[in-house]
């Protein structure tokens, strides 16, 4: 059974740092892309990054470019997001994916809320 | 940057057909795909490549495209399809994956 269990949210203030982590089972973690998705409170969906198998292509959305990294370790079997300069509109859900650009697997989503 | 544009809502009687469209440029080069998500829970892939059902996705749910636009269609609608739906694709480069707003789908 595939598994996607993100951790790592929680309360962070404006211009703060968080790691979220996703740690994958049930699949060979090393033969997919990875992303991750967020969903600000009361809205829809939104991609943030994904990753290729090896790591060595990585995209992101325009809102965050410069300020998260999309990483992943495939001897561990996760994916990480390493989010700095945090604002207020970063506030979401954060869901792991698998895949690239279409998305069968989802974790359970960890919130991220950011304010002082 | 690219969009996709669903609209906000859809309501349907039980019974009824469903439709919930979704537009963007890029989708004559691109697939689109179709999520269901109810509230306090992950999203549900329901279409994939334009028009292809998921395992253990009722056959009710189908997909279809047309130039510039995708639809999603939901046939004798039930009580527990009542749901936010999102269409997805990729900009015309392949590298940005996009999300439409979502539709929220009433059932009266």
């Amino acid at each position: 059974e595939v598994q996607l269990v993100e951790s790592g949210g929680g309360l962070v203030q404006p211009g703060g740092s968080l790691r979220l982590s996703c740690a994958a089972s049930g699949f060979t973690f090393s033969s997919y892309w990875m992303s991750w998705v967020r969903q600000a409170p009361g809205k829809g969906l939104e991609w943030v990054a994904n990753i290729k198998q090896d790591g060595s292509e990585k995209y992101y959305v325009d809102s965050v470019k410069g300020r998260f990294t999309i990483s992943r370790d495939n001897a561990k079997n996760s994916l990480y997001l390493q989010m700095n300069s945090l604002r207020a509109e970063d506030t979401a859900v954060y869901y792991c994916a698998r895949g690239g650009g279409s998305y069968l697997y989802w974790g359970q989503g960890t919130l991220v809320t950011v304010s002082s | 940057s690219y969009e996709l544009t669903q609209p906000p809502s859809v309501s349907v009687s039980p019974g009824q057909t469903a439709r919930i469209t979704c537009s963007g440029d890029a989708l004559p080069k691109q697939y689109a795909y179709w999520y269901q998500q109810k509230p306090g829970q992950a999203p549900v892939l329901v279409i994939y490549k334009d028009s292809e059902r998921p395992s253990g996705i009722p056959e009710r749910f189908s997909g279809s495209s047309s130039g510039t636009t995708v639809t999603l269609t939901i046939s004798g609608v039930q009580a527990e399809d009542e749901a936010d739906y999102y269409c997805q694709s990729a900009d015309s480069s392949g590298t940005s994956v996009v999300f439409g707003g979502g539709t929220k789908l009433t059932v009266l």
